[in-house]
């Protein structure tokens, strides 16, 4: 089946160091999602991409939809603690399949 | 204030029992899935429904069983069959436009076999 390849896998860092993830697949997307989820809760949304080489920012945190249209990352810029949790991506083949979802970066802010 | 709601919190099942965990959304999705999810995995789709009364299996639909009577309701049943239910399940919602979907979470309940 589709599958998406999260790296890193978890990731420790100091605090005010800047952090970039990303998610690969052999197919082709076209939707790419990025949600943290803190412990104990649902995922929250960050960002929503949904064009070829779309760069998208919220806040201190910006994601690019990749031209090939199978990769996308995120970076946080300046890490606080409260940056602390698990952050997915998900990707959508086609209009109407399912979201297929990576199996998450565990990032680590030292103060 | 619109949004995903799950209950409970935290489910407890005994052995041979069925439970049933609750989400709703006043969000006006017509797309409504299950998700499971366990420790250091990603989400794995068991259900989802497209629209009222019609709803199709995902990649881990044994043992578990749903409805959809109402747009707003989307009830998930984990069945006696399911030898290990012990997870945290996710319910989401979903509005698909012309560009794509986006999905949105509910906080999750977390189900534990005495």
């Amino acid at each position: 089946g589709q599958q998406l390849n999260q790296s890193p896998q978890s990731m420790f860092i100091q605090e005010g160091e800047d952090v970039s993830m990303n998610c690969t697949s052999s197919s082709i997307f076209n939707t790419w999602l990025w949600y943290k989820q803190e412990p104990g809760e649902g995922p929250v949304l960050l960002i929503a991409l949904y064009k070829a080489g779309e760069l998208t920012s919220n806040g201190r945190l910006t994601a690019q939809f990749g031209i090939t249209r199978k990769d996308s990352f995120l970076n946080i810029s300046a890490s606080i603690p409260s940056d602390v949790g698990i952050y997915f991506c998900a990707g959508q083949v086609g209009s109407q399949g399912n979201l297929i979802f990576g199996k998450g970066t565990k990032l680590s802010v030292k103060p | 204030d619109g949004g995903i709601t799950q209950s409970p919190k935290y489910l407890f099942r005994k052995e041979g029992q069925n439970v049933t965990l609750s989400c709703e959304q006043n969000l006006n999705h017509d797309a409504m899935y299950w998700y499971r999810q366990d420790p250091g995995q990603g989400l794995r789709l068991i259900y989802y429904s497209q629209i009222v009364n019609d709803f199709q299996k995902g990649d881990i639909a044994e043992g578990y069983s749903v409805s959809r009577e109402k747009k707003e309701s989307f009830p998930l049943t984990v069945t006696s069959a399911q030898k290990n239910p012990t997870a945290f399940y996710l319910c989401a919602s979903s509005i698909r436009t012309s560009v794509g979907e986006t999905q949105y979470f509910g906080p999750g309940t977390r189900l534990l076999v005495l």
